[in-house]
């Protein structure tokens, strides 16, 4: 069974640019996750769908959106981005409509100059 | 905010020993509890979890303590191998907040030969 794909693994913007992450989840699952990771701040929760549904939100601006298709596959877009964007961004997957077990990718790592 | 903190960033062990890795945390509604091991330029990966009905879970090598009267976490290896050697993230989420988690900071776990 094939794990939570992301595409790209490694990226560099500069500031002002946007970016767009993908992320596909184990088949299957249906609930898709994005988490921030940096030395800093650690591992911070961004937005979670279910279903193409933004189910939960964390506390990131408006800068910070996503979306899910239908077979589950999901997005996120970084609009306008600063230097302290710069982060490993990791998608996770769960089966069902409950708090499960994450099933986490390797991460898109994002540079920003 | 919701805080999950780790008592030690750093552990070194000898293979062989047992380890133990600590967490606490401050939601007293959390319901939900997962550790989760990093190993460099890898996605966390699931190790066990607990709920809050329980106090005590045991799986391969690996057994997690809850404690809810003073809300901490444990994590226990045994038998402690190089390939141990990583960090390990415990994360919470509380009733209905789907798979919105707040994660620790990490400790990272050396493993000794």
């Amino acid at each position: 069974k094939a794990g939570v794909t992301q595409t790209p693994r490694y990226l560099i913007k500069t500031r002002g640019q946007q970016v767009t992450l993908s992320c596909s989840p184990i088949s299957g699952h249906r609930s898709v996750s994005w988490y921030q990771q940096t030395p800093g701040q650690g591992l911070q929760f961004l937005f979670e769908y279910f279903s193409e549904t933004q189910r939960n939100k964390g506390n990131f601006p408006g800068r910070f959106s996503g979306r899910q298709f239908s077979n589950s596959r999901s997005e996120m877009n970084v609009s306008t981005l600063e230097l302290g964007d710069s982060a490993l961004y990791l998608c996770a997957s769960s089966f069902g409509q409950g708090a499960g077990e994450l099933f986490f990718g390797e991460g898109s790592r994002l540079t920003v100059l | 905010g919701e805080s999950v903190g780790l008592h030690l960033p750093t552990l070194s062990v000898q293979e062989g020993d047992n380890s133990i890795i600590n967490c606490a945390y401050s939601n007293s509604a959390s319901d939900y509890f997962i550790w989760y091991k990093q190993e460099s330029g890898k996605g966390p990966q699931f190790i066990i979890d607990i709920r809050s009905n329980m106090d005590k879970r045991q799986g391969q090598r690996v057994t997690v303590l809850l404690n809810k009267t003073v809300k901490h976490l444990s994590l226990q290896i045994a038998a402690t191998q190089p390939g141990d050697s990583a960090v390990y993230f415990c994360a919470e989420t509380g009733l209905n907040t789907g798979n919105q988690f707040y994660f620790g900071t990490g400790t990272s776990l050396t493993v000794i030969p």
